[in-house]
């Protein structure tokens, strides 16, 4: 039972370059999340999907994407890096049904961009 | 809408000393509340839960939290930190939309 996994753990782009992140659950999970963490401004809400095939929009989602064709995956896609997106990105993931909400958070990915 | 407050930004404390880290949120409703730490270089983790039952909640490593409705507060306590206890905490709520909110976050630091 790995939890949630992230990939990569490590990222450096350029300007302008485009990437995906990619997120992975293996507790059956209805609720998925993409969070961004930044100094001094907490955990913030990017995207979010409540079940397979739908996603939402959270606090910041200006230039981002997600995907959640399965289940057990979330993707996070950075079409045109910008600086501004330099940041550790957090996945979670968290079970309504079973009662609980808590969330289970990945190792994260800390991506740069110059 | 729901949001969340933490008062305390950055806490420095000595060892054997207490702590009470505030949070309070906004919500009209039934809530559920959560703490959850960060120690430096890892992700989050749960540290403690309200689910409507006992107000005084106990989670790991020595950790309580009390629900005052009334003052819409969830403050985490410990009453005698260790230098292991750095980290960042974080407040949550949960309300009808199922999504948490987080607060900005509280960066403990405790001197040995």
């Amino acid at each position: 039972n790995a939890g949630v996994t992230q990939t990569p753990k490590f990222r450096v782009l350029k300007t302008g370059q485009s990437m995906t992140l990619l997120c992975a659950q293996d507790m059956n999970h209805e609720y998925m999340y993409w969070y961004r963490q930044d100094p001094g401004m907490g955990l913030r809400l990017i995207h979010y999907s409540v079940g397979e095939g739908t996603t939402a929009k959270g606090e910041v989602p200006d230039g981002y994407n997600v995907s959640r064709l399965k289940k057990q995956n979330f993707l996070l896609g950075l079409e045109s890096a910008a600086p501004s997106q330099t940041s550790v990105y957090f996945c979670a993931s968290s079970s309504r049904l079973a009662g609980t909400y808590e969330q289970y958070f990945g190792p994260g990915t800390r991506l740069t961009v110059t | 809408a729901q949001s969340v407050s933490q008062h305390n930004h950055h806490v420095i404390l000595s060892e054997a000393a207490s702590l009470e880290l505030g949070c309070n949120y906004s919500y009209g409703g039934t809530v559920n509340l959560f703490w959850y730490v960060q120690y430096p270089g890892q992700h989050l983790q749960l540290l403690l839960k309200y689910f409507s039952e006992d107000p005084l909640v106990k989670g790991i490593k020595g950790f309580e939290a009390e629900f005052i409705k009334s003052k819409f507060s969830f403050n985490l306590r410990k009453p005698s930190v260790q230098w292991s206890d750095t980290a960042e905490y974080f407040c949550a709520v949960i309300g009808g939309s199922y999504i948490p909110t987080f607060g900005r976050g509280t960066s403990l630091i405790v001197h040995p």
